[in-house]
């Protein structure tokens, strides 16, 4: 039973211009929520996180939102790059307890 | 600072022989997990330890894996006898306390044969 889901395989943006990732979640215990970014044959590194008071954390580029009346987050970055270039994952726990995470998402700007 | 440590990097074995996978966490990082991930999905959890306990180990298939971490710092994972199902990649990561961001080493790919 798949607890993350990441519905978009695959998404391709233009540089320059924002990517939008996008991640549900069907278990409402979740308190906390992470991203990654993994490049090939090396292992994910974390990228942002949210927790459940918040709706909205931003670093940079990059801006997560949660929507937990709708059980989602999305990931934005803006402006696009080349190096961002990855699988995105998201994760999520409950209380500090097992990470589960979704399938990933590829994504790819185009320079 | 250095980074979470695995080795071997890949390893390519025939069925039914044995396997070990290392772990060294980032130094002073308390809990230590180890996941699997095929290709296409994201990584699953097998065990995790805070310090030498193992705390969470409910995914592990125990009949033919193992895990410890002695002295609650490096970690060895084997498999005993491996499967054409356990090709995959063996991830470890570490945290601080188990609550916050993981930190993924760069993995071990198996190919079973």
């Amino acid at each position: 039973d798949q607890q993350v889901k990441q519905n978009s395989p695959s998404l391709s943006v233009q540089e320059g211009r924002i990517s939008i990732l996008n991640c549900d979640y069907t278990n409402s215990m979740f308190d906390y929520f992470l991203w990654y970014k993994k490049y090939p044959a090396e292992g994910p590194t974390f990228l942002i996180s949210i927790s459940s008071i918040k709706d909205k954390n931003e670093d940079g580029r990059f801006t997560v939102f949660l929507n937990k009346s709708a059980k989602h987050l999305s990931l934005h970055i803006v402006p696009s790059q080349p190096g961002d270039s990855a699988v995105y994952f998201c994760a999520a726990s409950a209380r500090g307890n097992q990470f589960y995470f979704g399938t990933g998402t590829s994504l790819t700007v185009i320079p | 600072e250095a980074g979470v440590v695995q080795s071997p990097r890949y390893k390519i074995i025939e069925k039914k022989q044995p396997v070990a996978f290392w772990c060294n966490p980032i130094s002073g990082h308390n809990t230590l997990y180890w996941y699997l991930q095929n290709l296409g999905q994201g990584p699953e959890l097998l065990i995790r330890y805070e310090n030498e306990e193992a705390v969470d180990d409910s995914q592990l298939p125990k009949d033919r894996f193992s895990a410890e971490r002695l002295k609650g710092v490096d970690s060895t994972l084997k498999i005993q006898p491996a499967e054409l199902g356990d090709s995959a990649v063996y991830l470890c990561a570490s945290s601080l306390d188990g609550h916050g961001e993981q930190y993924f080493g760069p993995g071990t790919r198996l190919t079973v044969t």
